[in-house]
């Protein structure tokens, strides 16, 4: 158990719907990622947020945004849903230190899939 | 920009037979961060390893290691005796530290693994 739990595990709706897709990080991680895994386009990173404040941006749809609260939590807001869109969609944690890059610890994965 | 590709899409082996996953990457800059991660059945990422670009010492983990050549530009991994419980979906991972903090991590596109019994 890597200790980031995402909700739901698996969400199903229809496309031009909206869906919100939650995380809670590690303890004591300030960091959230949120990657998506599709089968044409693999792992690709969407978003990194760190303390609150987006820290880094990766080919998220403008569709597509992300908030992360003052408890450490995050949100992964999906709109507009086009079938292309049905995906895993994973958040990760990580803690930063004077190290170095700290390694990403990922949740299950929401499994979206819109008709 | 940053690549990995893992040339290998899918490997099948019989168990206790050693088996290599290939990575091998691209990326300009000389501070760089490796990974590796096992993708199960079940869904999950799982981090196995994580090198950076002034460590070329290889890694042994039990069963795992791991040969990092900057001349090559290739992180590769070795599974010795495989066993059933090692089919996975292993993906190699480039990650450059540009701004302090900021971690994008540039996937490979996987290398599926089997071990028949």
């Amino acid at each position: 158990d890597s200790g980031v739990t995402q909700t739901p595990k698996h969400l199903i709706t229809a496309t031009g719907q909206r869906v919100t897709l939650r995380c809670s990080p590690r303890s004591g991680d300030l960091s959230v990622y949120w990657y998506q895994q599709s089968l044409d386009q693999g792992l690709q990173f969407l978003i990194q947020y760190y303390n609150g404040e987006e820290r880094a941006k990766g080919n998220i749809l403008e569709r597509f945004s992300a908030q992360q609260f003052p408890d450490l939590h995050s949100e992964l807001n999906l709109s507009s849903l086009e079938l292309g869109d049905s995906a895993l969609y994973f958040c990760a944690s990580s803690v930063e230190g004077r190290g170095g890059l700290s390694p990403l610890h990922f949740g299950n994965g929401t499994r979206l899939t819109v008709t | 920009a940053q690549k990995v590709t893992q040339a290998q899409t899918e490997i099948s082996v019989v168990e206790k037979e050693d088996v290599t996953l290939d990575c091998v990457y691209e990326t300009r800059d000389t501070t760089y961060y490796l990974f590796w991660y096992k993708q199960p059945p079940s869904g999950e990422l799982v981090f196995l390893i994580r090198r950076n670009s002034f460590d070329e010492q290889n890694e042994i983990s039990g069963r795992y290691s791991w040969n990092f050549q900057k001349s090559t530009s290739s992180f590769n991994f070795t599974i010795t005796a495989s066993q059933v419980v090692d089919s996975a979906v292993y993906f190699c991972a480039l990650s450059e530290a540009r701004i302090q903090g900021a971690q994008k991590l540039v996937f490979g596109q996987g290398t599926r693994l089997t071990i028949n019994p």
